[in-house]
């Protein structure tokens, strides 16, 4: 069973902080998806990292792929309240593309 | 573009009744999935669909049924509902298997 640790589970920060939370597993997976979800609504996708090594940025937030496509790191830089959410990684399992897996989050509080 | 969409959302059931929900998306996706989201627990995939009038089991199917008789339309029912199926329930779409997944806003449900 191909799972995904998300550490930590959960992190508060002030305003203007820098953070990394982190996506790891045993198995390799052809590509990672990173979510934010914020209270009472659906996650949106953030970001696809699909080679190794591979490094995205989407404003102050940078995703990182791990060179053996075991891993996967998300750095935000100069935290602001809007970014408070929960952070999910995926990635698609041996079984299909359909059978999407997903760690259970990192829940991130940025304090005013 | 309305996205992905759920009705209801929020619904109170007792033990043994049965409900339908319903989620609709307009971006002409091939690929449907309905998921739960529980504490502790993540999200798990309980059925999707690979095109219209096809359906398939995922993680934790058991005690739902899912009809695709629509392309825009996914359906998720409950026979006769448990307090364990109690949970927030998300139904999302892609395009490619491989794609992120859109969410709609999620359902509310309480089984007493």
């Amino acid at each position: 069973t191909q799972l995904l640790e998300q550490s930590p589970q959960f992190l508060s920060i002030q305003e203007g902080e820098n953070l990394t939370v982190y996506c790891n597993s045993s198995s390799v997976f052809s590509s990672l998806q990173w979510y934010r979800q914020e209270p009472g609504e659906g996650p949106v996708l953030l970001v696809t990292v699909v080679t190794g090594g591979e490094v995205k940025k989407l404003k102050r937030l940078t995703f990182q792929f791990g060179d053996a496509r075991k891993d996967s790191s998300l750095h935000i830089t100069a935290a602001q309240p809007g970014d408070t959410g929960l952070y999910l990684c995926a990635g698609p399992t041996q079984g299909g593309s359909e059978k999407l897996v997903f760690g259970k989050g990192t829940k991130l509080t940025v304090n005013p | 573009n309305a996205g992905v969409t759920q009705t209801p959302k929020f619904r109170v059931l007792k033990t043994g009744q049965s409900m339908t929900l319903l989620c609709a998306q307009d971006m002409n996706h091939e690929y449907m999935y309905w998921y739960r989201q529980d504490p502790g627990m993540g999200l798990r995939l309980i059925h999707y669909s690979v095109g219209e009038g096809t359906t398939a089991k995922g993680e934790v199917p058991d005690g739902y049924n899912v009809s695709r008789l629509k392309k825009q339309n996914f359906l998720l029912g409950l026979e006769s509902a448990a307090p364990s199926q109690t949970s927030v329930y998300f139904c999302a779409s892609s395009l490619p298997p491989t794609g992120g997944r859109y969410f709609g806003p999620g359902t509310r449900l309480t089984v007493l």
